[in-house]
């Protein structure tokens, strides 16, 4: 089975410094996606970042990268220059690489809240 | 990018009432979709996975009777609330995969909030 942790529930931030989201997770599997979904309030969730597991190569997305870490099984979110618009919830977010409908498995998501 | 909306956005109903809630792919088809349900400061938990033309595979815990899925179209998928009740109360989501987004990325709805009275 698969489990993802986000171990941080709310994380505040100012405008313009920079955040890290924690995850960490648990699988057997050797191939997988790992995911960051933003959800803002009262708005639909987005993906803001994707890691597969086989690149060593950490993701980066603009102002958002990832520190991803195999072995320990953690897939960090950095967010850089925060800005007012990524007030929102974040989940982290596993899904197994295989053919066919996948299941995405969250986390409990971390509310971040950036401080004018 | 892939639209995903669903209607309506929130809605209240009496105990023992029957509710729909409509997943549609705006601008793609969309074979599969997921519902979720999302209790308040937890995370999505997977319902059902729901395939077009066939029927829907419900997870563990899941009441196949109460919460039914209907995916008649590429571009709907319906997640009816049967004999609701206040424990059914919720946050539900729903999401599909689109050619038009990266592997393994889900385009989710805006979600339909559930009060039961």
């Amino acid at each position: 089975a698969q489990t993802v942790t986000q171990s941080q529930p709310e994380m505040s931030v100012q405008e313009a410094e920079t955040v890290t989201l924690s995850c960490t997770y648990d699988t057997s599997e050797s191939n997988y996606y790992l995911f960051w979904y933003k959800q803002p309030p009262s708005r639909q969730m987005i993906l803001v970042i994707r890691q597969e597991a086989y690149k060593q190569q950490n993701a980066t997305e603009n102002r958002f990268s990832v520190n991803f870490q195999k072995a320990a099984k953690s897939f960090s979110l950095k967010i850089s220059d925060s800005q007012l618009g990524d007030t929102a919830m974040y989940f982290c977010a596993f899904m197994k690489h295989q053919t066919g409908a996948n299941n995405l498995f969250f986390g409990t998501g971390t509310r971040l809240t950036v401080i004018p | 990018g892939a639209v995903v909306s669903q209607h309506p956005s929130w809605v209240i109903c009496k105990s023992g009432t029957s509710v729909k809630i409509e997943c549609r792919s705006l601008d793609f088809q969309a074979t599969t979709m997921f519902w979720y349900r999302q209790f308040p400061k937890q995370s999505l938990m997977l319902m059902a996975t729901s395939n077009e033309g066939s029927k829907a595979t419900y997870e563990q815990g899941v009441e196949k009777d109460k919460f039914l899925i209907n995916h008649a179209s590429l571009t709907l998928s319906t997640l009816t609330v049967t004999s609701a009740h206040p424990e059914d109360s919720s946050f539900y989501i729903c999401s599909a995969r689109s050619e038009a987004g990266g592997p393994g990325e889900l385009f989710f709805g805006e979600g339909s909030r559930l009060t039961v009275l």
